[in-house]
């Protein structure tokens, strides 16, 4: 069947800009978590989606990250005022249950560059 | 917090050879331990997992003893191929929270 998707698989901006990063999780997973993996580096947590709401979003790193998922399925990633620091891959998963022990299914991510 | 630490890499390998890619791990309470893998071009996916003390997850040949005693969770296999090269993630989750704690990661590149 199929897996998690996300777009655009690349995206150049400029310092400044704003965007927005799409995930389309597997269909009935009612858990949706995105992550972020610089180069060289393990997928560091953002925010986890219960359904609609976000059940933690401990990880973003500051107030230019937002994210919803408003009808429980697609999430969007929107950062705002990009920064160079904010170049990485960012990864979208889900699961099907919000157990700790449940198998997160991740997509293949979107290459973020900040020139 | 949760963290887990892995051994540096690249580790490169004959074909036929034996495996170990090192972790442990600090956590509070009963973590859940998970072994991930990146092939090159593709994303992340589930190798094995574990899900409490003394348990043995295993998949493809791989497999990893969850060890409460060292915080280990440390990653064999007996003979590895050239397709088992890949970056592999030792991860957790922990405390009943749903987000994934990586390591940095190991890259393995297995010669013919």
């Amino acid at each position: 069947g199929a897996g998690v998707s996300q777009t655009p698989s690349n995206k150049v901006t400029e310092k400044g800009k704003y965007v927005e990063l799409r995930c389309d999780p597997i269909s009935g997973h009612t858990a949706l978590y995105w992550y972020r993996q610089s180069l060289g580096q393990g997928p560091e947590f953002l925010i986890y989606f219960q359904g609609t709401g976000a059940a933690d979003d401990s990880g973003l790193p500051n107030d230019r990250f937002f994210a919803v998922r408003p009808e429980g399925s697609v999430s969007t990633l929107k950062i705002q005022r990009t920064e160079r620091g904010d170049s990485a891959v960012y990864l979208c998963a889900s699961s099907s249950h919000s157990s700790s022990t449940d198998t997160q299914y991740f997509g293949p991510g979107t290459r973020l560059t900040v020139l | 917090g949760n963290s887990v630490t892995q051994m540096e890499g690249p580790v490169t390998l004959s074909e036929e050879a034996f495996l170990t890619i090192n972790c442990t791990y600090t956590a509070t309470g009963y973590p859940s331990l998970f072994w991930y893998v990146q092939y090159p071009g593709e994303g992340l996916q589930l190798l094995l997992k574990a899900t409490k003390a003394d348990d043995k997850g295993s998949n493809k040949g791989f497999e990893a003893t969850y060890r409460k005693e060292t915080t280990s969770f440390h990653l064999e296999k007996g003979s590895v191929q050239v397709s088992d090269s890949a970056v592999y993630f030792c991860a957790l989750t922990s405390g009943g929270y749903q987000k994934v704690t990586f390591g940095t990661g190991t890259k393995l590149q297995v010669i013919p």
